[in-house]
Protein backbone atom coordinates (compact mmCIF):
# COMPACT_ATOMS: atom_id res chain seq x y z
CA UNK A 1 0.00 0.00 0.00
CA UNK A 2 1.74 3.22 -1.25
CA UNK A 3 1.51 5.66 1.62
CA UNK A 4 2.98 8.82 2.70
CA UNK A 5 3.93 9.59 6.17
CA UNK A 6 4.97 13.36 7.10
CA UNK A 7 6.60 15.33 10.07
CA UNK A 8 4.71 16.13 13.16
CA UNK A 9 3.08 19.83 13.86
CA UNK A 10 5.28 22.59 13.80
CA UNK A 11 5.40 25.77 15.94
CA UNK A 12 7.66 29.05 15.04
CA UNK A 13 8.45 32.40 15.67
CA UNK A 14 8.84 34.55 12.78
CA UNK A 15 12.13 35.08 10.64
CA UNK A 16 12.61 30.89 11.76
CA UNK A 17 12.95 28.41 9.06
CA UNK A 18 11.14 24.79 9.23
CA UNK A 19 11.42 21.86 7.38
CA UNK A 20 8.88 19.26 6.87
CA UNK A 21 9.56 15.72 6.43
CA UNK A 22 7.68 13.12 3.83
CA UNK A 23 8.33 9.26 4.21
CA UNK A 24 7.62 6.72 1.17
CA UNK A 25 6.51 3.81 1.14
CA UNK A 26 4.84 1.30 -1.15
CA UNK A 27 6.53 2.31 -3.69
CA UNK A 28 9.63 2.85 -5.36
CA UNK A 29 10.26 6.42 -4.27
CA UNK A 30 12.58 7.66 -7.33
CA UNK A 31 9.74 6.64 -9.32
CA UNK A 32 7.77 9.47 -8.87
CA UNK A 33 7.84 13.24 -8.38
CA UNK A 34 7.01 14.39 -4.65
CA UNK A 35 4.59 17.60 -4.61
CA UNK A 36 4.21 20.16 -2.04
CA UNK A 37 0.66 21.98 -1.32
CA UNK A 38 0.04 24.39 1.28
CA UNK A 39 -3.64 25.31 2.78
CA UNK A 40 -3.84 27.93 4.49
CA UNK A 41 -6.85 28.46 7.38
CA UNK A 42 -9.81 28.44 5.41
CA UNK A 43 -8.29 28.26 2.17
CA UNK A 44 -7.74 26.21 -0.98
CA UNK A 45 -5.13 24.53 -2.28
CA UNK A 46 -1.91 26.58 -3.50
CA UNK A 47 0.78 24.11 -4.85
CA UNK A 48 4.21 25.08 -4.13
CA UNK A 49 6.49 22.92 -6.04
CA UNK A 50 7.85 19.53 -6.70
CA UNK A 51 11.14 17.80 -6.39
CA UNK A 52 12.05 14.71 -8.42
CA UNK A 53 14.18 12.24 -6.33
CA UNK A 54 15.53 10.60 -9.18
CA UNK A 55 17.40 13.22 -9.98
CA UNK A 56 17.21 15.83 -7.65
CA UNK A 57 15.22 18.41 -10.06
CA UNK A 58 13.08 21.25 -8.94
CA UNK A 59 10.69 23.25 -9.78
CA UNK A 60 8.21 26.15 -7.91
CA UNK A 61 5.53 28.08 -7.73
CA UNK A 62 6.65 32.11 -8.65
CA UNK A 63 5.93 33.06 -5.23
CA UNK A 64 7.77 30.67 -3.23
CA UNK A 65 11.02 30.92 -5.34
CA UNK A 66 14.22 31.86 -2.90
CA UNK A 67 12.37 31.29 0.08
CA UNK A 68 11.20 27.37 -0.20
CA UNK A 69 13.77 24.79 -0.63
CA UNK A 70 12.89 21.08 -1.64
CA UNK A 71 15.09 17.74 -0.99
CA UNK A 72 15.35 14.52 -0.90
CA UNK A 73 17.21 11.12 0.57
CA UNK A 74 16.92 8.28 -1.55
CA UNK A 75 18.26 6.00 1.45
CA UNK A 76 15.35 6.44 3.30
CA UNK A 77 12.70 7.13 0.96
CA UNK A 78 12.72 10.87 2.39
CA UNK A 79 11.48 14.01 0.84
CA UNK A 80 11.52 17.56 2.81
CA UNK A 81 10.66 20.89 2.40
CA UNK A 82 12.12 23.87 4.05
CA UNK A 83 10.77 27.25 4.33
CA UNK A 84 13.06 30.11 5.40
CA UNK A 85 12.05 33.55 6.71
CA UNK A 86 8.81 32.51 8.05
CA UNK A 87 6.03 34.92 8.60
CA UNK A 88 2.43 35.01 10.19
CA UNK A 89 1.15 33.90 6.39
CA UNK A 90 2.97 30.73 6.21
CA UNK A 91 0.68 29.83 9.14
CA UNK A 92 -1.40 26.42 7.38
CA UNK A 93 -1.38 23.05 6.70
CA UNK A 94 1.03 21.36 4.19
CA UNK A 95 1.00 18.51 2.49
CA UNK A 96 2.65 16.56 0.24
CA UNK A 97 1.49 14.01 -2.43
CA UNK A 98 3.33 11.42 -5.30
CA UNK A 99 3.30 13.21 -8.47
CA UNK A 100 4.22 13.75 -11.47
CA UNK A 101 1.18 15.13 -13.60
CA UNK A 102 -1.57 14.57 -10.91
CA UNK A 103 -1.36 13.86 -7.02
CA UNK A 104 -2.85 10.25 -6.21
CA UNK A 105 -1.45 9.58 -3.56
CA UNK A 106 -1.36 11.99 -0.29
CA UNK A 107 0.39 12.82 3.18
CA UNK A 108 -1.90 13.17 6.17
CA UNK A 109 -0.08 16.58 6.71
CA UNK A 110 1.81 18.74 8.67
CA UNK A 111 0.20 22.48 10.72
CA UNK A 112 3.30 24.70 10.96
CA UNK A 113 2.06 27.53 12.87
CA UNK A 114 4.09 31.09 13.06
CA UNK A 115 3.59 32.93 16.07
CA UNK A 116 5.70 35.38 17.89
CA UNK B 1 0.73 32.66 -12.30
CA UNK B 2 -3.07 32.70 -11.69
CA UNK B 3 -4.97 30.31 -9.89
CA UNK B 4 -7.43 28.80 -11.95
CA UNK B 5 -11.84 29.78 -11.80
CA UNK B 6 -13.96 27.57 -10.03
CA UNK B 7 -17.74 28.68 -8.82
CA UNK B 8 -17.03 29.30 -4.92
CA UNK B 9 -20.20 26.93 -4.20
CA UNK B 10 -23.01 24.62 -5.69
CA UNK B 11 -25.89 22.57 -4.28
CA UNK B 12 -28.09 19.71 -5.69
CA UNK B 13 -30.77 17.41 -3.97
CA UNK B 14 -29.70 13.75 -3.11
CA UNK B 15 -30.07 12.32 -6.51
CA UNK B 16 -29.54 14.88 -9.03
CA UNK B 17 -26.32 15.93 -10.25
CA UNK B 18 -24.05 18.57 -10.39
CA UNK B 19 -21.22 20.02 -12.69
CA UNK B 20 -18.40 22.43 -11.73
CA UNK B 21 -16.59 24.14 -14.12
CA UNK B 22 -12.62 24.94 -13.74
CA UNK B 23 -11.91 27.61 -16.15
CA UNK B 24 -8.33 28.07 -17.29
CA UNK B 25 -5.89 29.32 -20.44
CA UNK B 26 -4.37 28.20 -23.20
CA UNK B 27 -1.17 27.65 -21.16
CA UNK B 28 -3.08 25.83 -18.63
CA UNK B 29 -6.54 23.89 -19.02
CA UNK B 30 -6.90 24.18 -22.60
CA UNK B 31 -3.57 23.36 -23.77
CA UNK B 32 -2.97 20.03 -21.38
CA UNK B 33 -4.72 16.96 -20.65
CA UNK B 34 -3.24 16.58 -17.28
CA UNK B 35 -6.39 18.16 -15.58
CA UNK B 36 -7.35 16.53 -12.26
CA UNK B 37 -10.16 16.22 -9.59
CA UNK B 38 -9.72 16.42 -5.65
CA UNK B 39 -12.69 16.37 -3.14
CA UNK B 40 -11.40 17.26 0.64
CA UNK B 41 -13.81 16.73 3.31
CA UNK B 42 -13.59 18.92 6.24
CA UNK B 43 -10.31 18.54 7.91
CA UNK B 44 -8.85 15.65 5.88
CA UNK B 45 -6.55 15.61 3.16
CA UNK B 46 -7.75 15.67 -0.25
CA UNK B 47 -8.21 12.65 -2.62
CA UNK B 48 -7.88 12.25 -6.17
CA UNK B 49 -10.97 11.50 -8.27
CA UNK B 50 -10.47 12.03 -11.37
CA UNK B 51 -7.07 12.45 -13.73
CA UNK B 52 -6.12 13.26 -16.97
CA UNK B 53 -9.40 14.98 -17.56
CA UNK B 54 -11.59 12.01 -17.29
CA UNK B 55 -9.73 9.27 -15.78
CA UNK B 56 -11.32 7.33 -11.82
CA UNK B 57 -8.94 5.64 -10.07
CA UNK B 58 -9.48 2.41 -8.46
CA UNK B 59 -12.02 2.81 -5.98
CA UNK B 60 -13.71 5.89 -7.26
CA UNK B 61 -17.36 6.12 -8.08
CA UNK B 62 -18.64 5.95 -11.65
CA UNK B 63 -21.15 8.60 -10.36
CA UNK B 64 -17.85 10.85 -10.62
CA UNK B 65 -17.20 11.93 -14.42
CA UNK B 66 -15.09 14.59 -16.41
CA UNK B 67 -14.51 16.53 -19.14
CA UNK B 68 -12.85 19.34 -21.04
CA UNK B 69 -13.80 22.18 -23.72
CA UNK B 70 -11.29 24.90 -24.17
CA UNK B 71 -10.13 26.42 -21.56
CA UNK B 72 -12.85 24.81 -19.10
CA UNK B 73 -12.85 21.61 -17.50
CA UNK B 74 -16.10 19.75 -15.78
CA UNK B 75 -16.40 17.71 -12.40
CA UNK B 76 -20.16 16.29 -13.19
CA UNK B 77 -21.54 14.41 -9.98
CA UNK B 78 -24.56 12.20 -10.57
CA UNK B 79 -26.53 10.63 -8.35
CA UNK B 80 -25.60 12.85 -5.56
CA UNK B 81 -25.56 11.84 -2.11
CA UNK B 82 -25.06 13.01 0.98
CA UNK B 83 -21.42 12.12 1.41
CA UNK B 84 -20.40 14.11 -1.62
CA UNK B 85 -20.88 16.83 0.60
CA UNK B 86 -17.17 18.24 0.81
CA UNK B 87 -15.04 20.87 -1.38
CA UNK B 88 -13.91 19.80 -4.61
CA UNK B 89 -10.41 21.04 -6.43
CA UNK B 90 -9.19 21.28 -10.43
CA UNK B 91 -5.56 21.10 -10.95
CA UNK B 92 -3.88 21.16 -13.92
CA UNK B 93 0.11 21.21 -15.44
CA UNK B 94 0.86 24.10 -17.34
CA UNK B 95 3.65 23.31 -19.40
CA UNK B 96 6.14 26.48 -20.73
CA UNK B 97 9.62 26.81 -22.05
CA UNK B 98 11.34 27.23 -18.72
CA UNK B 99 8.95 26.24 -16.02
CA UNK B 100 6.65 22.78 -15.50
CA UNK B 101 4.14 24.06 -12.93
CA UNK B 102 0.53 22.84 -11.24
CA UNK B 103 -2.46 25.63 -10.68
CA UNK B 104 -4.77 24.64 -8.31
CA UNK B 105 -8.79 26.36 -9.04
CA UNK B 106 -9.87 28.28 -5.84
CA UNK B 107 -11.83 25.48 -4.68
CA UNK B 108 -16.13 24.75 -4.54
CA UNK B 109 -18.26 23.81 -1.63
CA UNK B 110 -20.78 21.28 -2.25
CA UNK B 111 -23.59 21.23 -0.63
CA UNK B 112 -25.91 18.53 -0.24
CA UNK B 113 -29.36 19.69 0.04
Amino acid sequence: QMQLLQSGAEVKKPGASVRVSCKASGYIFPDNYIHWVRQAPGQGLQWMGWINPNNGGTNYLRNFQGRVTLTWDTSISTAYMEVSSLRSGDTAMYYCARGPFYMAVWGQGTTVTVSS
Amino acid sequence: QSALTQPASVSGSPGQSITISCTGTSSDVAGSNFVSWYQQHAGKAPKLILYDVNNRPSGVANRFSGSKSGNTASLTISGLQAEDEADYYCASYSPSNTLEIIFFGGGTKLTVL
